[in-house]
């Protein structure tokens, strides 16, 4: 158990339709990573936010946006879903945002997008 | 950021040594070297990380080679719970970087009883 927690599980929803994963970092973890795990494009690092703060963008769709609240849990809001959209997201947390930070990941929200 | 390249896939029996291998001829002075694995049905988890020394730690020992452009991977005895992706990976320390992981393929592991 990394101590990072993710709901709901399982999520099946409708194309177009909007939904909105969470999670909570591990105790005192201040930085959130949010991937993507697709079988066509493997893990995908989607955005990082650190304290708060947005610290780093990747590969995330403009339908997709994220924030991280005072108690430091982050929710990953997905919205005109696509059928592309099915995956595996799973949220990180580390301590801080140092390079040598070990990331630890939350057991993964699987969406599928019907 | 900086690629590795991994097998695809590699076995090995249960109780028995595992190296694998990874190559990043590419690496930068600054970037480390992490690992990650990801058994069936369950995120990543870390297993170790280095930058030029050998390092060990419970799970693993990682070995970098002198001019840094490989290392190696080595679970001393393999269990069946060791089956998994095992992902190499730089970790980006350039100016301005965010500290992303980069995930390739990884080499997926089976460890046969």
């Amino acid at each position: 158990d990394s101590g990072v927690t993710q709901t709901p599980k399982h999520l099946i929803t409708a194309t177009g339709q909007r939904v909105t994963l969470r999670c909570s970092p591990r105790s005192g973890d201040l930085s959130v990573y949010w991937y993507q795990q697709s079988l066509d494009q493997g893990l995908q690092f989607l955005i990082q936010y650190y304290n708060g703060e947005e610290r780093a963008k990747g590969n995330i769709l403009e339908r997709f946006s994220a924030q991280q609240f005072p108690d430091l849990h982050s929710e990953l809001n997905l919205s005109s879903l696509e059928l592309g959209d099915s995956a595996l997201y799973f949220c990180a947390s580390s301590e801080s945002a140092g390079l040598r930070e070990t990331q630890y990941f939350g057991p993964g929200t699987r969406l599928l997008v019907l | 950021d900086a690629k590795t390249t991994q097998p695809n896939s590699m076995e090995s029996n249960e109780e028995e040594p595992v190296h694998l291998p990874c190559n990043h001829s590419t690496i930068s002075g600054t970037d480390y070297i992490h690992w990650y694995r990801q058994l069936p049905s369950q995120g990543p988890e870390y297993v170790i990380h280095g930058l030029t020394s050998n390092v060990n730690n419970r799970m693993a020992s990682l070995a970098i080679a002198e001019d840094r452009k490989s290392s190696t991977l080595i679970l001393h005895r393999a269990t069946l719970r060791d089956a998994a992706v095992y992902y190499c990976i730089l970790r980006d320390g350039g100016r301005g970087s965010n500290y992303k992981l980069t995930f390739g393929k990884g080499t997926l592991l089976t460890v046969n009883p």
